[in-house]
């Protein structure tokens, strides 16, 4: 199984938002609903931001929300904030009931 | 609350047999739809699903390292084993475990456990 597709980095200034794409296939993203996002800062483990493609965890920010739509997932952020800077990583249920991850994008805001 | 900790060598030489341990505290593996896998992260890179282990023992390893991947665990001591065989120096990576309910995601992840593969 290849790696989910994420943009190498994505960037932003403060309260604007961005929306990081992670395209799989019909074996994985887009056959699925257990897609799943992670923030990851530095030297740290990855939190749960997103699972099932659009629910938040509890303690989450609502300013981050997941779509998707076909073979591509979507995670984006409104209002960006300074501490949001980090990796973030897609994460998707295969059809070979395994878990494949994206390449991981890189957030910097501005 | 759900906890989970990783430990294992922090050097093994190329060739030698990788065995980490995950142990954890918060959920039962033997409670129906928990689950316990095993995620890495080279230096700089993207993380990288290894392996998943259920409650009903049904185990699930990553297609391109699957010959080299073994995982159990040990319910009544709240563990999970991964051993990884053939280690080379592109295993370099930190290694974390991380509890899954019903498949639908990682919800909670370990602090990771630094490996280094070098002569």
């Amino acid at each position: 199984q290849s790696a989910l597709t994420q943009p190498a980095s994505v960037s932003g200034s403060p309260g604007q938002s961005i929306t990081i794409p992670c395209t799989g296939t019909r074996s994985d993203v887009g056959g699925y609903t257990y897609v799943s996002w992670y923030q990851q800062h530095p030297g740290k483990a990855p939190k749960l931001m997103i699972y099932e493609v659009s629910n938040r965890p509890s303690g989450v920010s609502n300013r981050f929300s997941g779509s998707k739509s076909g073979n591509t997932a979507s995670l984006t952020i409104s209002g960006l904030q300074a501490e949001d800077e980090a990796d973030y990583y897609c994460a998707s249920y295969t059809t070979s009931s395994t878990w494949v991850f994206g390449g991981g994008t890189k957030l910097t805001v501005l | 609350q759900i906890t989970l900790k990783e430990s294992g060598p922090t050097l093994v030489k190329p060739t030698q047999t990788l065995t980490l341990t995950c142990t954890f505290s918060g959920f039962s593996l033997s409670t129906s739809g928990v689950g316990v896998g095993w995620i890495r992260q080279p230096p700089g890179k993207a993380l990288e699903w290894l392996a998943l282990i259920y409650w009903t023992d049904d185990k699930r390893f990553s297609p391109s390292l699957k010959s080299r991947l073994t995982i159990t665990k040990d319910t009544s001591k709240n563990q999970v084993v991964l051993t990884m065989t053939n280690m080379d120096p592109v295993d370099t990576a930190t290694y974390f475990c991380a509890h899954i309910f019903n498949s639908d995601a990682f919800d909670m992840w370990g602090q990771g456990t630094r490996v280094t593969v070098s002569s």
